[in-house]
């Protein structure tokens, strides 16, 4: 079946330092792939997203590369903010499985100033 | 346009009670799933509804279930609950393959 592995946490930074949360999935064919974020007290919001191989999803300078030949979505930012701290969840999207994501245990950052 | 709403956002029961919990899809989207979320699982996937039908189930008992009405407004059902079913219940509508999710009901079983 399909699954995703994201790289254990928490993860704690210094503001602008660069960020990598690794993503790894198993899956046949070509999934959708997508980065969420959840807030304290909130639900999960889009982060970004690509749909197939050689994709880069990116918003609010947040970045992740399909990359089918390592089965990865790795998330980067080159300079985090406070306001980052957050828990981050990758995420696959396989239309064979109706509207049903799977998700990654989630990797929680704290940015500290 | 507005979000994916969800009522009530906090619930408490005890256990062997039941709950009902009520999602507003964003206007124009059909796909309504459930997740629930917990420090120990995670997030999993409950079941989703598409059209009033049931499109898709995750792997729970059966005294979990939903409803979707021809608004596209879902309703899920929890009966005869248990400690353990404490959780962050998540409602998503989607179109296509972006699922957009409400802010959760938190609700915790004494």
């Amino acid at each position: 079946g399909n699954s995703v592995t994201q790289m254990e946490g928490p993860v704690t930074l210094s503001e602008e330092a660069f960020l990598t949360i690794n993503c790894t999935y198993t899956a046949t064919g070509y999934p959708s792939l997508f980065w969420y974020v959840q807030y304290p007290g909130e639900g999960l919001q889009l982060l970004l997203k690509a749909t197939k191989a050689d994709d880069k999803g990116s918003n609010k300078g947040f970045e992740a590369t399909y990359r089918k030949e390592t089965t990865s979505f790795h998330l980067e930012k080159g300079s985090v903010q406070v306001s980052d701290s957050a828990v981050y969840f990758c995420a696959l999207f396989k239309e064979t499985s109706g509207s049903r994501l799977t998700f990654g245990e989630g990797t929680q950052l704290t940015v500290n100033p | 346009k507005a979000g994916v709403t969800q009522t009530p956002r906090y619930l408490i029961k005890t256990r062997g009670q039941q709950v009902t919990l009520s999602c507003s899809p964003i206007s124009g989207h059909r796909s309504v799933s459930w997740y629930q979320q917990t420090p120990g699982q995670g997030l999993q996937f409950l079941f989703e509804y598409f059209s009033e039908t049931q499109r898709n189930k995750g792997n729970f008992p059966g005294r979990f279930s939903g409803r979707q009405f021809s608004n596209s407004r879902s309703e899920m059902n929890v009966s005869t609950l248990e400690l353990g079913d404490s959780a962050l219940y998540l409602c998503a509508s989607s179109l296509k393959d972006e699922q957009f999710f409400g802010p959760g009901t938190r609700l915790t079983v004494l």
